[in-house]
């Protein structure tokens, strides 16, 4: 099985509807992340928590929030989708033992119409 | 601020030719760098990293890349492509999160490899 993994792996929603995305870990990392990859611009970070208590807005957490739920579990919520909102969203661990490599997530591909 | 850049959106190069994706740096303090890639359909997959030691760094899939610190470079490279390697790279340098007393991982926008046949 995945070490990491994102539900659902992709999804169409309309313009103000909430939605969604999970995370699950197997790693045991305490560490978990939250990007969008949009073509051209690279991976940005939305959200991060370093524990199941301690949960820090990224560059562009707008729009977004997040929930911790266990340390196995990091979901990704948007409150009210809009169109910008149309991108790949990737979840990530890591260990700070291991200088920060990330491990990702097969990613979800989220359309709002 | 770290940072990185990938000057080239895409690469394309010939089967069994070898192949280079380049990426610079921009740090305060010594650099940690890495190299993803992201196969299609697929999440983004660690291939190797450069924190201290030898300037040539071996990864996954008979990748490598050479650390120079003159030049702030972290090249990707092989020396004869292949078909599958056919994907997109993204290289990454380790930064200080403001008032956190941590790090994350800034990526490039990433540059797109195509092996022809």
């Amino acid at each position: 099985d995945a070490d990491v993994t994102q539900t659902p792996r992709n999804r169409i929603t309309k313009t103000g509807k909430r939605i969604m995305l999970e995370c699950s870990q197997t790693k045991g990392h305490d560490r978990m992340y939250w990007y969008r990859q949009d073509p051209g611009l690279g991976l940005r970070l939305i959200y991060y928590s370093f524990d199941v208590k301690d949960i820090n807005k990224g560059e562009i957490s707008d729009g977004y929030s997040v929930s911790r739920q266990a340390q196995a579990k990091f979901s990704l919520s948007l409150e009210s989708a809009i169109p910008n909102q149309t991108a790949l969203y990737f979840c990530a661990t890591s260990d700070p033992d291991l200088s920060y490599e990330q491990y990702f997530g097969p990613g979800t591909r989220l359309t709002v119409t | 601020a770290q940072s990185v850049a990938q000057p080239e959106d895409q690469v394309n190069v010939a089967e069994g030719n070898p192949l280079t994706v380049k990426c610079t740096y921009s740090v305060s303090g010594n650099p940690y760098l890495f190299w993803y890639v992201q196969y299609p359909n697929r999440g983004l997959q660690f291939l190797l990293k450069y924190i201290t030691g030898d300037n040539l760094v071996k990864g996954s899939y008979g990748f490598e890349a050479e650390f120079n610190k003159s030049q702030t470079s972290f090249h990707l490279k092989k020396p004869s492509a292949l078909v599958s390697d056919s994907a997109l790279y993204f290289c990454a340098v380790r930064a200080p999160i403001s008032g956190a007393g941590s790090y994350q991982l800034t990526f490039g926008k990433g540059t797109k490899l195509s092996v022809i046949p």
